[in-house]
């Protein structure tokens, strides 16, 4: 699988939307751009993915770039509850997900 | 909920011994994965099936690591003569279909501490 490229960290106030970028300048046209969080203490949970267009469901939103070799997940209005590593993973096969490190996404009130 | 099961949620164990974990995947699933998590890291693929089908290995599965999935239902993971370096939570996930586009769904993991 393609490689993904994310910030360490990220810091935001309570209430105000955040984005967190993720860079895949190698993806290639089968790959799916999925998003997973992590809480402490807790196993991964799904927030996101597409492929092509930009998607939006209930916990997010996610932007794909046009020429997809970046993408953007926009949580709304960022809550205490957000607060979490966000992992964007590049999927084209069946196969299992491949983790990077992540963004730690800390949110302040 | 009817998500994906763990247990024991949390094991402790002296160096030398053997630890099984137990894993229920969503009804009807027929993808299942382990996965390991060290602290500071994200989780590190270790080996899926497909029903009972054990289809890929990682590396990071070594001998003493055994995983099996009998009747393509829950699945357990062995690990033989336990090493300090064996303490990381152990994630089982699951998913239906073999897409690219499916979804993965992650249990909440079993904690393992060798001491």
């Amino acid at each position: 699988d393609a490689k993904t490229t994310q910030p360490n960290s990220m810091e935001s106030n309570e209430e105000e939307p955040v984005h967190l970028p993720c860079n895949h300048s190698t993806i290639s046209g089968t790959d799916y751009i999925h998003w997973y969080r992590q809480l402490p203490s807790q196993g991964p949970e799904y927030v996101i993915h597409g492929l092509t267009s930009n998607v939006n469901n209930r916990m997010a939103s996610l932007a794909i770039a046009e020429d997809r070799k970046s993408s953007t997940l926009i949580l709304h209005r960022a809550t205490l509850r957000d607060a979490a590593v966000y992992y964007c993973i590049l999927r084209n096969s069946g196969y299992a997900l491949n983790f990077g490190k992540g963004t730690s996404l800390l949110v302040t009130p | 909920d009817t998500g994906v099961s763990q247990d024991p949620r949390h094991k402790i164990t002296k160096r030398g011994q053997n630890v099984t974990f137990r894993c229920d995947p969503i009804s009807e699933h027929n993808r299942l994965y382990w996965y390991r998590q060290t602290l500071g890291q994200g989780p590190e693929f270790l080996t899926y099936f497909q029903n009972e089908a054990q289809l890929e290995k990682s590396r990071l599965l070594s001998d003493r690591f055994s995983a099996e999935r009998p009747k393509g239902s829950f699945s357990t993971l062995e690990i033989q003569r336990t090493e300090q370096g064996d303490s990381a939570m152990y994630l089982c996930a699951s998913s239906s279909g073999d897409s690219s586009g499916n979804t993965i769904y992650f249990g909440e993991g079993s904690w393992l501490t060798v001491v």
